[in-house]
């Protein structure tokens, strides 16, 4: 079974600009959870899709965004780029999503912004 | 409010045993993570404990004693491979999981 995947790996942007990452998950998996990792702040929770339905949400400000698709694929999108937003973004899936669900994680996509 | 406790940092040597303390404040907690994280990898998952208790698997233990909010990941016979950050996360009703700020393990030869 294939892991999870995400693309691209590395990414360099500049401010301002925006930027999509995918996410494909296990198949048969249905949720996908989206992480920002810094070596700061550690791993924070951007949001989670669940049958294509953000189920959850983190605190991070509206130019996150995310949707997922028929197939649970997932893109999360960041509108108006800033220096602060470069970062390790990992995506996680996990069959159901419920208690005790483990998450397996994808390799991550790094962001730079310059 | 979410908090989670973790050492930073924590240095042992190779063959001998270490434990990575974690204490958490979690609204609805259900259970407990543990992820190990290789630098420039992604997490793999460890263990999960949601009843009182330590769970041995291999070189690897996890105890959670919910009453204290309290849980450690025992490390024995150490090896190399094992230098990484591990990561403590609260698995809550409801709600997202949440991750500690991750302690970065070095193994010593």
């Amino acid at each position: 079974k294939a892991g999870v995947t995400q693309t691209p790996r590395y990414l360099i942007k500049t401010r301002g600009q925006q930027v999509t990452l995918s996410c494909s998950p296990i198949s048969g998996h249905r949720s996908v959870s989206w992480y920002q990792q810094t070596p700061g702040q550690g791993l924070q929770f951007l949001f989670e899709y669940f049958s294509e339905t953000q189920r959850n949400k983190g605190n991070f400000p509206g130019r996150f965004s995310g949707r997922q698709f028929s197939n649970s694929r997932s893109e999360m999108n960041v509108s108006t780029l800033e220096l602060g937003d470069s970062a390790l973004y990992l995506c996680a899936s996990t069959s159901l999503g419920g208690q005790g669900d483990e998450q397996y994680f994808g390799p991550g996509t790094r962001l730079t912004v310059t | 409010g979410q908090n989670i406790d973790q050492p930073t940092e924590m240095t042992a040597t190779e063959g001998a045993i270490v434990q990575i303390n974690c204490t958490y404040q979690t609204s609805g907690f259900n259970g407990l993570f543990w992820y190990q994280q290789h630098a420039g990898e992604a997490p793999t998952f460890l263990s999960y404990n949601v009843l009182d208790g330590l769970e041995e698997k291999g070189r690897f233990s996890s105890f959670l004693s919910r009453s204290k909010g309290y849980s450690y990941l025992l490390l024995k016979e150490l090896q190399m491979k094992d230098s990484a950050s591990y990561l403590c996360v609260s698995d809550n009703y409801g709600q997202n999981f949440v991750f500690g700020p991750g302690t970065r393990l070095s193994v010593l030869p």
